[in-house]
């Protein structure tokens, strides 16, 4: 079975600074997908981030990024130029491949809030 | 990617009452899958519902306190049943969307039993 460990309850950043939220995951899995997602006060999940186990390459999507370190089952999410918006609970989701319809383990979040 | 209309947003019931939540989606999708976030918690996967099949749950939750239908590939409802307050929680309703894609999700239903 799949873990995924994010170690920061709470983090708290400036508006336009930058901020980095841990994630680390166990698997025997060598196909597999990672996710961050974010929740804010509106319940809504939103996909942020996805990275693809078998990509080197670090996803990117404007100002959100990952750091992938796959030997170290780490997935970070850094987040440049903070924005009040970007308060939220994040969670980091793991995704076994080989199947369609595989299920979705969750970290057990992030409360990020920007200060302006 | 699909869009998923989930009702009620929210709800306050009585203890031992049953609430009944819906979500609609708006392409045909093989499975569902029902989550429960407690306060302040992470997600849990309650059960995954396939069309023309009992749903299967994850361990600690059963049939009886949450049963499921899935009449068609586009629908799917969960019921929490006898509530009590322990059962008060967001619960969202999820599609796959594709590996690569990870899941959609439903807007939750915060539920609160008093």
């Amino acid at each position: 079975a799949q873990t995924v460990t994010q170690s920061q309850p709470e983090m708290s950043v400036q508006e336009a600074e930058t901020v980095t939220l841990s994630c680390t995951y166990d698997t025997s899995e060598n196909n597999y997908y990672l996710f961050w997602y974010k929740q804010p006060p509106s319940r809504q999940m939103i996909l942020v981030i996805r990275q693809e186990a078998y990509k080197q390459q670090n996803a990117t999507e404007n100002r959100f990024s990952v750091n992938f370190q796959k030997a170290a089952k780490s997935f970070s999410l850094k987040i440049s130029d903070s924005q009040l918006g970007d308060t939220a609970m994040y969670f980091c989701a793991f995704l076994p491949g080989g199947t369609s319809y595989g299920k979705l383990t969750f970290g057990q979040g992030t409360i990020l809030t920007v200060h302006p | 990617s699909a869009v998923i209309s989930q009702k009620p947003s929210r709800d306050i019931c009585q203890r031992g009452t049953s609430l009944t939540i819906q979500c609609q989606v708006d392409s045909q999708v093989t499975m569902m899958f029902w989550y429960r976030q407690q306060p302040g918690q992470s997600l849990t996967l309650i059960a995954t519902a396939n069309q023309g099949s009992e749903a299967t749950y994850e361990s600690g939750f059963v049939i009886d306190k949450f049963p499921i239908s899935r009449p068609n590939l586009t629908f799917s409802t969960l019921t929490v049943s006898n509530m009590s307050p322990e059962d008060s929680s967001i619960y969202l309703c999820s599609v796959n969307r594709g590996n690569n894609y990870g899941y959609t999700f439903g807007s939750g239903t915060r539920l609160t039993v008093v």
